[in-house]
This record gives C-alpha cells, sequence and structure tokens, in this order.
C-alpha cells in the first residue's frame, strides 16, 4: 500500500496565488522529499527534509515536517502557469536506505 | 545531456510476448531503481539494485526481471506480458553514502498490452 496520502488530490489556483499541498505517512522516517512531475515526464527533485528538521527554504519553495503527526507540506508561493503539474512527497523509512516510498500526488492547475 | 535515459519511449505490444526496456545514466551513481506508474498516478517501486545487492519488491511477479550488464545500465525484461502490465515504466538512479539519497528518473516508458 501507499506510505503517504497527499492532499488535496487536486488543486485550481490563480497565477500569483500560493499553492500548499500536504502529505501523510505511516511509518517513522529517515527524510521526506517532494517530486515534481510535469505531464508526460519524468519526475524531478524539488527538496528534501530531513527528520530532524522542521522547515526547509527553496526558493519559492517552503517544506514543513511534523513528525509527531507524521505529516508534510510543500508550499508554493507566488505561484506561476509554470508550476502546473503533479507534486509527490516520497519517503525513506528509517533503516532503510533507498527504498523510496511515494505518496499518491497533488494535481496542481495554475491558471494564467 | 541526458543523466538517466530509457529506451523505448512508448511500447505497444501484444499479450503474451517478451519485451525489454532498457535504462542508462551517467552520472556515476551505483544504485539503480525501478517504478512502476499505473494509471491513477501511483507510483510503485519494483526494484532497486547495486553491484552488491537487488532488492525485489515482494509483489512484483516473478515475470519481471531486472538485468544489469555494468554500473551504468539496469534493463527490465518482461516475460508473457499481461493487459495489467500496462503502465508506465521509470528507471531512476542514485548515488550510496549521500545522506540525501536524491534519486534521478528517466522520462519514463509508456507500455501498452494491447
Amino acid at each position: 500500500s501507499q506510505q503517504g496520502e497527499e492532499d488535496p488530490q487536486a488543486l485550481s489556483i490563480q497565477e500569483g496565488e500560493n499553492a500548499t499541498m500536504n502529505c501523510s505517512y505511516k511509518t517513522s522516517i529517515n527524510n521526506l522529499q517532494w517530486y515534481r512531475q510535469n505531464s508526460g515526464r519524468g519526475l524531478v527533485h524539488l527538496i528534501l527534509i530531513r527528520s530532524n528538521e522542521r522547515e526547509k527554504h527553496s526558493g519559492r519553495l517552503r517544506v514543513t515536517l511534523d513528525t509527531s503527526k507524521k505529516s508534510s507540506s510543500l508550499l508554493i508561493t507566488a505561484s506561476r502557469a509554470a508550476d502546473t503539474a503533479s507534486y509527490f512527497c516520497a519517503t525513506v523509512p528509517s533503516g532503510s536506505a533507498r527504498q523510496l516510498t511515494f505518496g499518491s500526488g497533488t494535481q496542481l492547475t495554475v491558471l494564467p | 545531456d541526458t543523466a538517466v535515459s530509457q529506451t523505448p519511449k512508448y511500447l505497444v505490444t501484444q499479450m503474451g510476448n517478451d519485451k525489454s526496456i532498457k535504462c542508462e545514466q551517467n552520472l556515476g551513481h551505483d544504485t539503480m531503481y525501478w517504478y512502476k506508474q499505473d494509471s491513477k498516478k501511483f507510483l510503485k517501486i519494483m526494484f532497486s539494485y547495486n553491484n552488491k545487492e537487488l532488492i525485489i519488491n515482494e509483489t512484483v511477479p516473478n515475470r519481471f526481471s531486472p538485468k544489469s550488464p555494468d554500473k551504468a545500465h539496469l534493463n527490465l525484461h518482461i516475460n508473457s506480458l499481461e493487459l495489467g502490465d500496462s503502465a508506465v515504466y521509470f528507471c531512476a538512479s542514485s548515488q550510496a553514502g549521500t545522506s540525501a539519497e536524491t534519486q534521478y528518473f528517466g522520462p519514463g516508458t509508456r507500455l501498452l498490452v494491447l
């Protein structure tokens, strides 16, 4: 079964607005990563947050991690039409160095 | 420069056939993976492989087998294809010893079994 569940499944916003996506997972983790997938393409790594970190920034991306609630959020600020894509969280379980387990993904549509 | 490449991009075939998908990475990574993405976009790990160990997801039918001629290549061979094998298959790679364990994905192979 999927490790992670993402919420919402789909999100539609206007250009310039912020987009927030949430991810919940079930087991203890080593780190949590967010990936982006444009339609018909492969996944691209966006950002990684380790289990001992609570917040991380990269450009217009902000990721938070709450290990007590087993949840993470990805915030994209000042969204652009080019941000339209599917966004996936992926966890590396504790003790498992390489096995990424993906969430179900959020389809983000940014309207111009 | 393509970091992780896969061929073919599209594969349409009949049920019962045997097919292979090729993957190559030029990143010098020591670990490679195969994932299956279904029509609902669920991504599931099938295999991870380096020169020391092969980890198989127990839910993968034994009709699927990874073959690695060298560190830069991990091919996926599928025997007796079934309708349910239709999906997008992604290859990925990463480097052991890096705490990040970031994976780099290929563009995917869209397999349609008729």
